[in-house]
Formats: C-alpha cells, structure tokens, sequence
C-alpha cells in the first residue's frame, strides 16, 4: 500500500513563511491534497490537486509537488494557521492520508 | 449549500457491530461524479481512510478493514450507513463522513464528526 511520510512538527515564527512536506514514492505523478485541522474541528480542504485553492482559502496558502515531495507553503503564517496539516492522495482506488504535521506559530 | 452530520452511538461494547449513519443535504448521490466516504481519527491520531461509496452503487474499503465493513446508500433519504462489525477498544476513534465530486480524489466537506468509545 502506498504510504505517505509528514514531520511531526513543524515551526515557523509569526509572519515568516512555513514549508510542510509530505514524502511519497513518485508522488508527483499523483494528486496530493492538503487538509488542516484545528482541535476539536473536522478537516478542511485548504489545496486540492497539488495547487489549486478551494473558494474561501486565502491566497498565503499554496502547494507544489515534484518528484518524491509535495509541499504546502503558507505565506506569512498567522496565529490562527497554528492546526495540524494532513496530506492526501488517491492511489489504487484508495483515499491514503499522511501521518499529520503540527504547525506551531512561534 | 452542501451540509453532512453523522449519527450513531458513542459507546459500543466490543465484538458488537457499530452502524453509523451520514445524513446530508445540499446535494445528490444520484449525480454523476458525486461520493460519500468515511474517514476516522482516533484521539490524538492521523486521519484513516476507510470506505466509500460512488453515485452508481460502486463502493471501494479499505484494504485492511475491508472484512469488516460494509457502505450502504439511501438516495431517497440522502443518507449514507457504514457498519463495522466485531468492534474492539482500538476503534474508539471519531468517524467523519464527507462528500467528493469532480474526480473524487479529494473530500471538500465534512460532517462535525462523531465520537464512539469501544467499552465494556
């Protein structure tokens, strides 16, 4: 089964850009989507399809995948971005999740 | 306006079966492209993939849970039942359902998510 590897954490200070990355083999030859979770929140969809932006998402938020890492980059990191971020593709008519990173805003 | 919301025990006893049901509204499993999957996050855990069902009756589980579940649709009442049998302690977990459209890779909304404890 496909598998898909997120730091633990991550931290970046207020206003500072914050890179989270999640490792999978050739996983640029797939769609991967990003999903973050506040605590006690259901997920939302921040990016699907490497890079595009659900309506409502702001414009800081932003993917890539190349090769065997995808990347959600926040521009200008909020205190209100603190959340745990999952990544997700589809593989195999399956729906594999990442392992979680959670972001702190310092 | 696109809306789910689980329903079903929060505490089971193990070896029983859990039935957990997806009400939604603001679309139609009948659509073409549309699906209603189940995810589920045990407390301070990763999210976990465990089955789906298609607008035309296709479903897809889980590879390691796929013996013990079963997705089942009711379009008149936009409703989506999920049952896993032979619960255990270590399914205690929060059980989201959540709709996707287009090509279905991704879910764009999600119930609130609803908590069962395997207890005896």
């Amino acid at each position: 089964s496909y598998e898909l590897t997120q730091p633990l954490s991550v931290s970046v200070a207020l206003g500072q850009t914050a890179r989270i990355t999640c490792g999978g083999n050739n996983i640029g030859s797939k769609n991967v989507h990003w999903y973050q979770q506040k605590p006690g929140q259901a997920p939302v969809l921040v990016i699907y399809r490497d890079s595009n932006r659900p309506s409502g998402i702001p414009e800081r938020f932003s993917g890539s995948n190349s090769g065997n890492t995808a990347t959600l980059t926040i521009s200008r990191a909020q205190a209100g971005d603190e959340a745990d971020y999952y990544c997700q593709v589809w593989d195999s008519s399956t729906w594999v999740f990442g392992g979680g990173t959670k972001l702190t805003v310092l | 306006q696109i809306t789910l919301k689980e329903s079903g025990p929060t505490l089971v006893k193990p070896t029983q079966t859990l039935t957990l049901t997806c009400t939604f509204s603001g679309f139609s499993l009948s659509t073409s492209g549309v699906g209603v999957g189940w995810i589920r996050q045990p407390p301070g855990k990763a999210l976990e993939w465990l089955a789906l069902i298609y607008w035309d009756d296709d479903k897809r589980y889980s590879p390691s849970l796929k013996s013990r579940l079963t997705i089942t649709k009711d379009t008149s009442k936009n409703q989506v039942v999920l049952t896993m049998t032979n619960m255990d302690p270590v399914d205690t977990a929060t059980y989201y359902c959540a709709h996707c459209g287009g090509d279905c890779s991704s879910f764009d909304y999600w119930g609130q998510g609803t908590l069962v404890t395997v207890s005896s």
